[in-house]
């Protein structure tokens, strides 16, 4: 079956700390995508990924980079961790091959809390 | 610009009720529809789609119909379980704007016995 893996499920940093999101899909996807879901705001896309080293700003990417440097992971990374960081980050891939109708896979998600 | 506005919740059922999610959508092509569902505790998945007016998107007892005239997919299960309480999100995804996905902001359905 299909897998999206976030390294993890549950993190806690503190303020101004640099952290690391992972992300690893097995199914030779070219796209890829980080959103964060926001109880009232829903899914909203932060970067994403069409194919190795390449990235792309979303609707939210600022305090926010991405690492492509395989075509199966794809890393978020908070420079300087903030509060209003607090969020649940959630990866997902597609295959870059179809038009709009492909579907996309997610992972589990990682809710992380800055204090 | 692309969005999708879904009906805000909590929606609270009793087992076996009738249930409609309403969603419609602004978009400038021809975008394909989709409903994902999170269960507690996990990512999104998808429930079912449609890629063109008059398609009917179904799964697991839940139907949407692509309706171009009124711009809307809404979601319709004629009798819920409990099993059925999660989120659910309304999205487009559109040739337009580089095959984005755009979300709804979700509705929470709690199914009580």
């Amino acid at each position: 079956d299909v897998k999206v893996t976030q390294s993890s499920r549950y993190l806690v940093k503190r303020t101004g700390e640099k952290v690391f999101l992972e992300c690893v899909q097995d199914m030779d996807h070219e796209n890829m995508f980080w959103y964060r879901q926001d109880p009232g705001l829903g899914l909203r896309l932060i970067y994403f990924s069409y194919d190795v080293k390449m990235k792309e700003k979303g609707d939210i990417p600022e305090g926010y980079s991405v690492s492509r440097e395989k075509k199966e992971r794809f890393s978020l990374i908070l420079e300087s961790a903030s509060t209003n960081q607090t969020s649940m980050y959630l990866c997902a891939s597609r295959t870059g091959q179809s038009g709009t109708n492909e579907k996309l896979f997610f992972g589990s998600g990682t809710q992380l809390s800055v204090l | 610009g692309d969005s999708v506005t879904q009906m805000e919740g909590p929606v609270t059922l009793s087992e076996e009720a009738f249930l409609t999610i309403n969603c419609t959508y602004t978009a400038t092509g021809y975008p394909s529809l989709f409903w994902y569902v999170q269960y507690p505790g996990e990512g999104l998945q998808l429930l079912l789609k449609a890629t063109k007016a008059d398609d009917k998107g179904s799964n697991k007892g839940f139907e949407a119909t692509y309706r171009k005239e009124t711009t809307s997919f809404h979601l319709e299960k004629g009798s819920v379980q409990v099993s059925d309480s999660a989120v659910y999100f309304c999205a487009l995804s559109e040739w337009n704007t580089g095959n984005q996905f755009y979300f709804g902001t979700g509705t929470s359905l709690t199914v009580i016995p």
